[in-house]
């Protein structure tokens, strides 16, 4: 079976660091992504992992140990415009994309 | 990046009708399309996958009578939700990829569907 968990809410307050984490069990894997997707619109491209390590693209970072099946989506110097829903997705052999069930972020003042 | 074109980004229908959506990659021949669906407050649930001239594999519990999936050209793929009813009415995605494995799925913008 296939199974990706990451928590449903977190809050933060401006200017600060969160993570966010994801636990995924699926029986194929071809690297983990990850997704910000505002209320009513689609997800926009954050972050791709295949191999073991950190990714850093700006104030995002994204880290992946496929040994543990552990990701983790680390957001820096959090602003307002941050609220979001994070969508963590497994891609599998056949390049389908699964998602966990997305962590709502709420960035307060 | 690639660029997914979806439409219409928003539909409201009567109960009984049929709608269509376009999902189209603009710039890079799409082999492959997947469709999503969202419920308010939950992550996107895949129901197809498309390959360019072949039928659709469905996702289990997705009826294929239901919503209709084609894929005729490297461009353009089209769901059709037939016979809607309310409890049709949600947020459909696609996504668009020119091979099998992918470092970056690109998506459509997004289908809002409400069903009177």
């Amino acid at each position: 079976g296939q199974n990706i968990d990451q928590p449903t809410e977190m809050t933060a307050t401006e200017g600060a660091i969160v993570q966010i984490n994801c636990t995924y069990q699926t029986s194929g894997f071809n690297g983990l992504f990850w997704y910000q997707q505002h209320a009513g619109e689609a997800p926009t491209f954050l972050s791709y992992n295949v191999l073991d390590g950190l990714e850093e693209k700006g104030r995002f970072s994204s880290f992946l140990s496929r040994s543990k099946g552990y990701s983790y989506l680390l957001l820096k110097e959090l602003q307002m415009k941050d609220s979001a829903s994070y969508l963590c997705a497994v891609q599998g052999n056949t390049g389908k994309l699964i998602f966990g069930q997305g962590t709502t972020l709420q960035v307060k003042p | 990046g690639a660029v997914v074109s979806q439409h219409p980004s928003w539909v409201i229908c009567k109960s009984g009708t049929s709608v269509k959506i376009e999902c189209r990659s603009l710039d890079f021949q799409a082999t492959t399309m997947f469709w999503y669906r969202q419920f308010p407050k939950q992550s996107l649930m895949l129901m197809a996958t498309s390959n360019e001239g072949s039928k659709a594999t469905y996702e289990q519990g997705v009826e294929k009578d239901k919503f209709l999936i084609n894929h005729a050209s490297l461009t353009l793929s089209t769901l059709t939700v037939t016979s809607a009813h309310p409890e049709d009415s949600s947020f459909y995605i696609c996504s668009a990829s020119s091979r099998v494995v992918n470092t970056e799925a690109f998506f459509g913008q997004g289908t809002r569907l409400t069903v009177v």
